[in-house]
């Protein structure tokens, strides 16, 4: 099955940009799909498609994606920012599986 | 407002058998896709099953296939998860999540404990 990889930690300075990327092969074939995770809270979904939002999500939070790469921006990071995120996708070799990423911890320095 | 509520975690021992149920309101059950995911203490999150909207389609991690059972009831708008030969690295909270080609809504998850 598939395997999405991504960063175990990163920091961000209050009010600057942090990215996070996420890596696999599945990324060529589906859009990823990102949660943010507070502890001892459920994953709360960020972004999805291409590029978009549900309702609630702040604007500072975007999406992007180049070849096996897909990436979560958060543009002026807010300290309730601070939290675990995964990207998610299906598995593209020919299993029905989906995938969730090795997750990424943010800190809001 | 979407909702899902799942409930039937707890202590089990190695071998044992345990039901998860997750109800479900505030959206036309019947019409989507669910899933289950798990994660460890302090691990992340791993897929574990998805359904169709009928129940006629299924899917495993292979860590679970044959010991895993995903169903559901429209009519109860309830979904559920039969663990049976449970081992000690099947502890985890267990969420019950809904599919809009997506997963986008998640319920709070309940703890299952494999230990003797």
């Amino acid at each position: 099955s598939s395997e999405l990889t991504q960063d175990p930690a990163v920091s961000v300075a209050l009010g600057q940009t942090v990215r996070i990327t996420c890596q696999g092969d599945s990324l060529r074939s589906y859009y990823a799909s990102w949660y943010q995770q507070k502890p001892g809270q459920a994953p709360v979904l960020v972004i999805y498609g291409k590029n978009n939002r549900p309702s609630g999500i702040p604007d500072r939070f975007s999406g992007s994606s180049s070849g096996n790469t897909a990436s979560l921006t958060i543009t002026g990071a807010q300290a309730e920012d601070e939290a675990d995120y995964y990207c998610n996708s299906r598995d593209s070799s020919g299993n029905p599986y989906y995938v969730f990423g090795t997750g990424t911890k943010v800190t809001v320095l | 407002e979407v909702q899902l509520v799942e409930s039937g975690g707890g202590l089990v021992q190695p071998g044992g058998s345990l039901r998860l149920s997750c109800a479900a309101s505030g959206f036309t059950f019947s019409s989507y896709w669910m899933h289950w995911v798990r994660q460890a203490p302090g691990k992340g999150l791993v897929w574990v099953s998805r359904i169709n909207s009928d129940g006629s389609s299924t899917s495993y991690a292979d860590s679970v296939k044959g010991r895993f059972t995903i169903s559901r009831d429209n009519a109860k708008n309830t979904l559920y998860l039969q663990m049976n030969s449970l081992r000690a690295e099947d502890t985890a909270v267990y969420y019950c999540a809904r599919d809009f080609q997506i997963i986008d809504y998640w319920g709070q998850g309940t703890l299952v404990t494999v230990s003797s």
